[in-house]
């Protein structure tokens, strides 16, 4: 089976500092990895995925994610925070082997950037 | 392009009703899914399709129903509603594997009393 991982509940930063929510999976097969974001009372967005290639993957709104495979990790950051980026944040992982119809969610980050 | 429509945005079901859950996309993707979102236990998949006529059980599948006959439609039935199904629900898309992230659509707040 596989699952998602997010440690941390919540996640509290300065406006200006580098931000990191953490995210580490498992799956049988090979990884398929997103990160999305949910604003208040928004639906969700996609903001970035690795499926395969380079470990560091860009994304939107200046977010970046690291694949680290033999940590079984999928780290979310950014080098500059921003009051705005405050918001919800999950992690999915989706098997690109048998079973890449299903995708599984963490229970989600809540980032707070204060100013 | 509309993304992945959801109806109704808002729902108040009497416990035993049953009612669809309806999600539409247009964007010509292969996959959807249905998640429920509730306080501090993150999406939880409920039932997903690779395809038109293909579909399976998630995490959570209990007291609901799914079919695809279309591409672009994937309606959730739920059959005799509890209040424990209070949540709310958010239909995805994606292209097939190693495509894209999902779109989602902007959910349907359900309320069983």
């Amino acid at each position: 089976a596989q699952s998602v991982a997010q440690p941390e509940d919540q996640v509290n930063v300065a406006e200006g500092n580098p931000l990191t929510v953490k995210c580490t999976y498992s799956v049988s097969g090979n990884p398929y990895l997103f990160w999305y974001v949910q604003y208040p009372n928004r639906g969700l967005q996609f903001l970035l995925k690795y499926i395969t290639g380079d470990n560091l993957v860009k994304g939107s709104y200046g977010f970046e994610a690291e694949f680290n495979k033999s940590q079984t990790s999928f780290h979310l950051k950014k080098p500059s925070a921003l009051v705005s980026d405050s918001a919800l944040y999950f992690c999915a992982v989706r098997d690109g082997g048998t079973n890449a119809g299903k995708s599984t969610f963490g229970d989600g980050t809540t980032l707070t950037v204060k100013p | 392009n509309a993304g992945v429509t959801q109806t109704p945005k808002f729902q108040v079901l009497k416990t035993g009703q049953s009612m669809t859950l309806q999600c539409a996309q247009d964007m010509n993707h292969e996959y959807m899914s249905w998640y429920r979102q509730d306080p501090g236990m993150g999406l939880r998949l409920i039932h997903y399709s690779v395809g038109a006529g293909i579909t399976d059980q998630g995490e959570v599948p209990n007291g609901y129903n799914v079919s695809r006959s279309t591409t672009e439609d994937f309606p959730l039935r739920l059959l005799s509603a509890a209040p424990s199904q209070t949540s709310v629900y958010f239909c995805a898309s994606s292209y097939g594997a190693g495509g894209g992230g999902y779109t989602f659509g902007s959910g349907t707040r359900l309320t069983v009393v």
